[in-house]
């Protein structure tokens, strides 16, 4: 079957404009995570969602940054005003549940650059 | 908090020799852990996962890993490598509520010289 997809693959966009980033799950998993992949921070938590519960927005680096999930299935990742430390790999996972041990399964991200 | 410590960012072997990728774990309760793998333009993907059951963990590619709680140690090792291996490992424990969190490593580079 199909696994994430993400949408854009790549996206160049000037600092200070805002910039939406989209994440197709795999059907029927209930949980879904952002993570970002740049070179000084590595492989860093933003967001998680599981079902209708209160997302855990703990990882979020600021207040320009906001996510939203919508009929429990796609996701779309909001930078407001960005900056160029936003510049990174935005990559999305989900998973079936988020019991202890699920694996999670990663789209193949977008690549954010900020000029 | 729960963190993950690779101990080699790069490591390099010769085609056909082994492979041992270190990574201890630092986890107030008993953790789960992981190993993945990003080919380069690629996804990540999983290669094994550690969830309390056997110690000895077997994944894809004939790669496997020791959990050994005493050492807080979650090695993965090969016994032959291969030119495919070329690739970045990440080490990774859970953490958050329900285990909802990945908590990555900084990563080790494999590289396998011909």
């Amino acid at each position: 079957g199909a696994g994430v997809s993400q949408s854009p693959s790549n996206k160049v966009t000037e600092k200070g404009k805002d910039v939406e980033l989209r994440c197709d799950p795999i059907s029927g998993h209930t949980a879904l995570y952002w993570y970002r992949q740049s070179l000084g921070q590595g492989l860093e938590f933003l967001i998680y969602f599981q079902g209708n519960s209160a997302p855990d927005k703990s990882g979020l680096p600021s207040d320009r940054f906001s996510a939203e999930r919508t009929g429990g299935s796609v996701s779309t990742l909001t930078i407001q005003r960005t900056q160029q430390e936003d510049s990174a790999v935005y990559l999305c996972a989900s998973s079936l549940g988020a019991a202890w041990g699920g694996e999670q399964y990663f789209g193949p991200g977008t690549r954010l650059t900020v000029t | 908090a729960q963190s993950v410590t690779q101990l080699d960012s790069h490591v390099s072997v010769s085609e056909g020799t082994p492979v041992l990728l270190r990574c201890n774990y630092s986890s107030s309760y008993s953790p789960s852990l992981f190993w993945y793998v990003q080919h380069p333009n690629k996804g990540l993907q999983l290669l094994l996962k550690y969830t309390s059951a056997a110690t000895l963990v077997k994944g894809i590619n004939g790669f496997e890993a020791e959990f050994k709680k005493s050492e807080t140690s979650f090695h993965l090792t090969k016994p032959s490598a291969h030119m495919s291996d070329a690739a970045e490992y990440f080490c990774v424990v859970t953490a958050g509520r329900e285990g909802n969190k990945l908590v990555f490593g900084a990563g080790t580079i494999l590289r396998v010289k011909s």
